[in-house]
């Protein structure tokens, strides 16, 4: 079983500070996915990242995959109440479909107006 | 509808009891995946589908556990006599594309909250 380890678990901010969602693995993913997740909804696909060093960005969203392919990070610029969401993290292996997918626990992100 | 739409949306039960949560997936997309995720985690798969053929069933916790697609498109979750322990939420996703290397997107419904009493 490959472990995704998010970082930190909660994180409470004002609006208009960055934040920084980390996802860290021992093992090597063929891409990574980042969604969020509103409650009592389902998660919903931000961005899929494939190509270590892969840097993308999604308006104040950014998101990086390590060299090797085994971590990842989510930043947020000038977050906005918006923002407010449990992020979650999910690669998927090599060796599998790409569609079963490893989560991690997930970040719960806050932002205060 | 839309989405990918589950039912029932919330499922008290006792213990020993069977029950089948259902999903509708995104007309047209070939492949479905059963997901479950309990309180404060990230999801966990269980099983999924291209068209109506089982590709993978590995994440089933036991074979209390079952899931059929029998004509590729509404997929049927069985767990027989329940217990305690598979309290959690069951979420169906479904996906254009079919299992391999492409990555693609997982749109997910909202879930069958189950509760074992």
């Amino acid at each position: 079983t490959q472990l995704l380890e998010q970082s930190p678990q909660f994180l409470s901010i004002q609006e208009g500070e960055n934040l920084t969602v980390y996802c860290n693995s021992s093992s090597v993913f063929s891409s990574l996915q980042w969604y969020r997740q509103e409650p009592g909804e389902g998660p919903v696909l931000l961005v899929t990242v494939v190509t270590g060093g892969e840097v993308k960005k999604l308006k104040r969203l950014t998101f990086q995959f390590g060299d090797a392919r085994k971590d990842s990070s989510l930043h947020i610029t000038a977050a906005q109440p918006g923002d407010t969401g449990l992020y979650l993290c999910a690669g998927g292996a090599e060796t599998d479909s790409w569609g079963k997918l490893q989560f991690g626990a997930g970040t719960q992100v806050v932002v205060t107006p | 509808g839309a989405g990918v739409s589950q039912s029932p949306r919330y499922k008290v039960t006792k213990r020993g009891q069977d029950v089948a949560l259902r999903c509708d997936p995104i007309s047209g997309h070939v492949s479905l995946y059963w997901y479950r995720q309990a309180l404060g985690q990230g999801p966990e798969f269980l099983t999924y589908f291209n068209y109506e053929a089982q590709q993978d069933k590995s994440g089933l916790p036991n074979d209390r556990f079952s899931a059929e697609r029998p004509e590729g498109s509404i997929s049927t979750l069985t767990i027989q006599r329940t217990e305690q322990r598979d309290s959690a939420m069951y979420r169906c996703a479904s996906s254009r594309t079919s299992g391999g290397a492409f990555t693609g997107e997982l749109f997910f419904g909202e879930g069958s909250r189950l509760t074992v009493l």
